[in-house]
């Protein structure tokens, strides 16, 4: 089981927005804004999508956004294309010096 | 163009050793820390280990610590895996990443396409 929780799937139709949750603990996604979430489609490499919980990085769609309340953090995704459907994965920083940094165990994306 | 390449993945038999290589271009290498990151065939993602930009703090997942080592050589823009002791479980793709991250792992804004190891009998 991963550190951080994600839900196995969501699916969307095109146009509609969906969320994916990224549930942790205060000793990371709750404690610090230092979430990320990468976008991978299948056989390809992650990317990169969202930074300190709410940040895009240049060229990344503002149909992605971000945001987080207490112990979990959330990628949105407006407006949902075909192309968006891939797997999602959360990251967060943790102050247990074991562990260093947190992964989600992904999210899987269908548009229907 | 920003761009991670790793190489020297392959087949190797439990216990056996390996060295991955992950080459940098396009950006100031010596001024970013690095991660590796590997995902096993149809799994999620896992953090493997972070080493700074200077060579100087190293940190390791609990799964490999003790098995596996992180090296850089700046003038050669070059980052390094040293895989020791294999196990079935470490089959994955490997990749190399950049780490925004100045002393522990924070977030990965750019990746290699990975290089893929098999470890079996």
């Amino acid at each position: 089981q991963s550190a951080l929780i994600q839900p196995a799937s969501v699916s969307g139709s095109p146009g509609q927005s969906i969320t994916i949750s990224c549930t942790g603990t205060s000793t990371d996604v709750g404690g610090y804004n230092y979430v990320s979430w990468y976008q991978q489609h299948p056989g390809k490499v992650p990317k990169l999508i969202i930074y300190d919980v709410n940040n895009r990085p240049s060229g990344v769609s503002n149909r992605f956004s971000g945001s987080k309340s207490g112990n979990t953090a959330s990628l949105t995704i407006s407006g949902l294309q075909a192309e968006d459907e891939a797997d999602y994965y959360c990251v967060s920083y943790t102050s247990d010096t074991s562990l260093y940094v947190l992964f989600g165990g992904g999210t899987r994306l269908t548009v229907l | 163009e920003v761009q991670l390449v790793e190489s020297g993945g392959g087949f190797v038999q439990p216990g056996g050793s390996l060295s991955l290589s992950c080459a940098a271009s396009g950006f100031s290498y010596s001024s970013y820390s690095m991660s590796w990151v590997r995902q096993a065939p149809g799994k999620g993602l896992e953090w493997i280990s972070f080493i700074s930009s200077t060579g100087n703090t190293k940190f390791y997942g609990d799964s490999v610590e003790g098995r596996f080592a992180v090296s850089r050589d700046n003038a050669k823009n070059s980052l390094y895996l040293q895989m020791n002791s294999l196990r079935a479980e470490d089959t994955a793709v490997y990749y190399c990443a950049r780490d925004s991250g100045s002393y522990s792992p924070y977030y990965f804004d750019v990746w290699g396409q990975g290089t893929r190891v098999t470890v079996s009998s």
